[in-house]
């Protein structure tokens, strides 16, 4: 158990829905990742926040958004579903902001769009 | 942009046997990161490499870091049933933040 606890664990939906996937970060851990893990394009990074603040972006979808909350647990929302966003979506945690730490990925959140 | 290749993709090897996995790079880093996956689970830490030559040790497992070769390695010793999973690269470039390109994996399967 990495102490990254994410919620829902599996989630069914339908095209053109919108979704919101939640993470607690590790006690301690400032710093929270969005990842993305499917089958045709691998494990992409979408975005980065450190204490509240967006400090990374990677190949995010303008149709995903996310925040980090003062308690530091973070939000990913997915709007406007399509078929094509079925993945499993991890997030992560470390206690730095910068690169040299290192990063604990939760169990995932498994996103089937139908 | 950076790109993390890995091979071998699969690997299939018997227990007790060594081999080793490579992770090249394309643009200069000196952050490596290596995962393990079981199949549908979470990503687990194996090893952080900091610095060039930089080598860790854990277990049958050993990574090494060659920044000016843009290369690491996982070398497995002695392979036994439980190694079977899933191996990640995953290098980070010191810019604003961290973001992690992952390889591909390597799909490692120890046969009894």
């Amino acid at each position: 158990d990495s102490g990254v606890t994410q919620t829902p664990k599996h989630l069914i939906t339908a095209t053109g829905q919108r979704v919101t996937l939640r993470c607690s970060p590790r006690s301690g851990d400032l710093s929270v990742y969005w990842y993305q893990q499917s089958l045709d394009q691998g494990l992409q990074f979408l975005i980065q926040y450190y204490n509240g603040e967006e400090r990374a972006k990677g190949n995010i979808l303008e149709r995903f958004s996310a925040q980090q909350f003062p308690d530091l647990h973070s939000e990913l929302n997915l709007s406007s579903l399509e078929l094509g966003d079925s993945a499993l979506y991890f997030c992560a945690s470390s206690v730095e902001v910068n690169s040299g730490n290192t990063i604990y990925f939760g169990e995932g959140s498994w996103l089937t769009v139908v | 942009e950076l790109k993390v290749e890995q091979n071998p993709l699969f690997l299939s090897m018997q227990e007790g046997k060594n081999y080793t996995i490579y992770c090249n790079y394309s643009t200069t880093s000196d952050r490596l990161y290596w995962y393990r996956q079981d199949p549908g689970k979470s990503l687990e830490s194996l090893f952080v490499l900091l610095s060039n030559g930089a080598v860790k040790q854990e277990g049958r497992l050993m990574a090494s870091l060659d920044t000016k070769a843009r290369l690491s390695t996982l070398h497995i010793t002695a392979a036994v049933h439980d190694l079977s999973a899933t191996y990640f690269c995953a290098v980070d470039r010191r810019t604003s933040g961290s973001r992690l390109t992952f390889g591909e994996g390597t799909q490692l399967t120890v046969n009894p």
